[in-house]
């Protein structure tokens, strides 16, 4: 079965400094991957999508990025993070008619 | 634009009474929805799912039911147990994709 793997944990960053959160699946080829973030008070908004590597679609206009550099790594990062990126970031794994979570990242921007 | 809506930010049910979580949609392209349950600190895992083509799916306690006239769906939990108390979130995906789009949640808390 497949495994999602997401570090870290919890993250604690000053505003204005760069975000690297990265995710990796094991158990599973050519995935669909997925960041989600869910804010405080707020549903899970669908951030970024990739159906192969080098292929992300951006679902909302933001300060963050993503990048897909191997079939199961997928990687969330921003240049300069504002307080607004504070959040619980999911990394999810599609298949079939399911999206499987990662255990998530809080982030707190300070 | 919130696609699909969960009304209820929580609920409070007793022990071993049903709890009855709503989600409505606005996009009839929606085939097919799905219900995760969520933990503090934790991703969300998937509960049970309803296609399009059906009205009713049943997984032990668990039921969602699907109104495609009035674009809603519900979750039975019956009965209800203090493991269920967490948030609670209802998905649709549309088509081949499984992008999924998810409500805001539902905090279900079951009291012992």
């Amino acid at each position: 079965s497949q495994t999602i793997h997401q570090w870290p944990a919890t993250l604690v960053q000053p505003v204005g400094s760069p975000l690297s959160l990265e995710c990796t699946v094991e158990g599973t080829s050519n995935p669909n991957l997925y960041w989600y973030r869910q804010a405080a008070g707020r549903g899970l908004q669908l951030l970024f999508y990739s159906v192969g590597i080098g292929q992300i679609s951006s679902e909302v206009p933001q300060n963050l990025s993503a990048s897909r550099p191997q079939d199961r790594q997928f990687i969330l990062s921003s240049k300069k993070l504002l307080l607004s990126d504070s959040g619980f970031y999911l990394c999810a794994l599609g298949e079939n008619t399911e999206a499987f979570f990662g255990q998530g990242t809080r982030l707190t921007v300070v | 634009d919130q696609q699909v809506k969960q009304n209820s930010p929580s609920l409070s049910v007793q022990e071993g009474r049903i709890s009855i979580l709503n989600c409505d949609y606005t996009n009839s392209m929606f085939d097919y929805f799905l219900w995760y349950k969520k933990y503090p600190a934790e991703g969300p895992t998937f509960l049970i799912s309803i296609s399009s083509i059906k009205d009713k799916n049943e997984d032990g306690r668990f039921t969602v039911f699907l109104n495609k006239s009035a674009k809603h769906l519900s979750l039975h939990i019956v009965p209800s147990q203090p493991g269920d108390s967490a948030v609670y979130f209802c998905a649709a995906k549309r088509g081949a994709t499984n992008k999924l789009i998810f409500g805001t949640g539902t905090l279900l808390a079951v009291q012992p």
